[in-house]
C-alpha cells in the first residue's frame, strides 16, 4: 500500500492569506486526489492532479480559488487561496493503488483560518 | 444521483459486544465496495474491501457483507473494545471518483 505524507500537518492562518499544503507519495501514481473534510462532514473531492496535465475540479471548486501542481508522478501541491473562516478544515490528498483500486490517504493538514 | 447513506447518529455498545454498521447505496451498481476508519482529525486508513461477487470477507475481528440485492453493506466489528472507537466510511468503488459516505461513529464503552 502507498504511505503518503502531507506538510504541514497543521497551520493557523490569517484571513487574505494563502496556504500550499504538499503531499508526497512514496510510489509513482498515475492519479492524485485532493479532498476537503470540514467538521462532522464527509470527504468532499476538490479535485483531481494527474501529472502532465491541468487538475479536474469538482463543481463548486475553482482553479482560482484552489490552485493545483502535479509536477511529477509522486508529488502534488494544493494551494488555498486568499483563505477566509469557511476556509477551515481538514485537507486530504490520496492516491488509489491495486486491482481492484483502493484509496490510500495521506494523514491530513488541519487548518484554521482567523 | 449516486446517494451513499450510513447511520448519522453515533452507534454505542458495550465492550465486547458486537458493532453492526450499515451502508445503503442507490443508484450505483459498484464492482466492489471498501470500508475505512477515521480517527479525528486524520486521514481514513482502508480497512477492508468486499467485490460484488463476495457475499463476506473476514479479517480478524472485521467482517464485511455485500447485498447487491439490497444495495447494502454491513460492518461488523466483534468483540469490540474501547480502541475500536472511531468513524467508519464506506466507499463504493468502481468509477474514477471516489465517492465516501458521511460515515457512522461507533463509540465503545469500557
Amino acid at each position: 500500500s502507498a504511505v503518503i505524507s502531507q506538510k504541514p500537518s497543521r497551520d493557523i492562518c490569517q484571513r487574505g492569506t494563502s496556504l500550499t499544503i504538499q503531499c508526497q507519495v512514496d510510489s509513482q501514481v498515475t492519479m492524485m486526489f485532493w479532498y476537503r473534510q470540514q467538521p462532522g462532514q464527509s470527504l468532499t473531492l476538490i479535485a483531481t492532479a494527474n501529472q502532465g496535465s491541468e487538475a479536474t475540479y469538482e463543481s463548486g471548486f475553482v482553479i482560482d480559488k484552489f490552485p493545483i501542481s502535479r509536477p511529477n508522478l509522486t508529488f502534488s501541491t494544493l494551494t488555498v487561496s486568499n483563505m477566509s473562516p469557511e476556509d477551515s478544515s481538514i485537507y486530504l490528498c490520496s492516491v488509489s493503488q491495486g486491482a481492484p483500486e483502493t484509496q490510500y490517504f495521506g494523514p491530513g493538514t488541519r487548518l484554521l483560518v482567523l | 444521483s449516486q446517494k451513499i447513506e450510513q447511520n448519522s447518529e453515533a452507534l454505542n455498545i458495550q465492550e465486547g459486544k458486537t458493532a453492526t454498521l450499515t451502508c445503503n447505496y442507490t443508484n450505483y451498481s459498484p464492482a466492489y465496495l471498501q470500508w475505512y476508519r477515521q480517527d479525528p482529525g486524520r486521514g481514513p486508513v482502508f480497512l477492508l474491501l468486499i467485490r460484488e461477487n463476495e457475499k463476506e470477507k473476514r479479517k480478524e475481528r472485521l467482517k464485511v457483507t455485500f447485498d447487491t440485492t439490497l444495495k447494502q453493506s454491513l460492518f461488523h466489528i466483534t468483540a469490540s473494545q474501547p480502541a475500536d472507537s472511531a468513524t467508519y466510511l464506506c466507499a463504493p468503488g468502481g468509477s474514477y471518483i471516489p465517492t465516501f459516505g458521511r460515515g457512522t461513529s461507533l463509540i465503545v464503552h469500557p
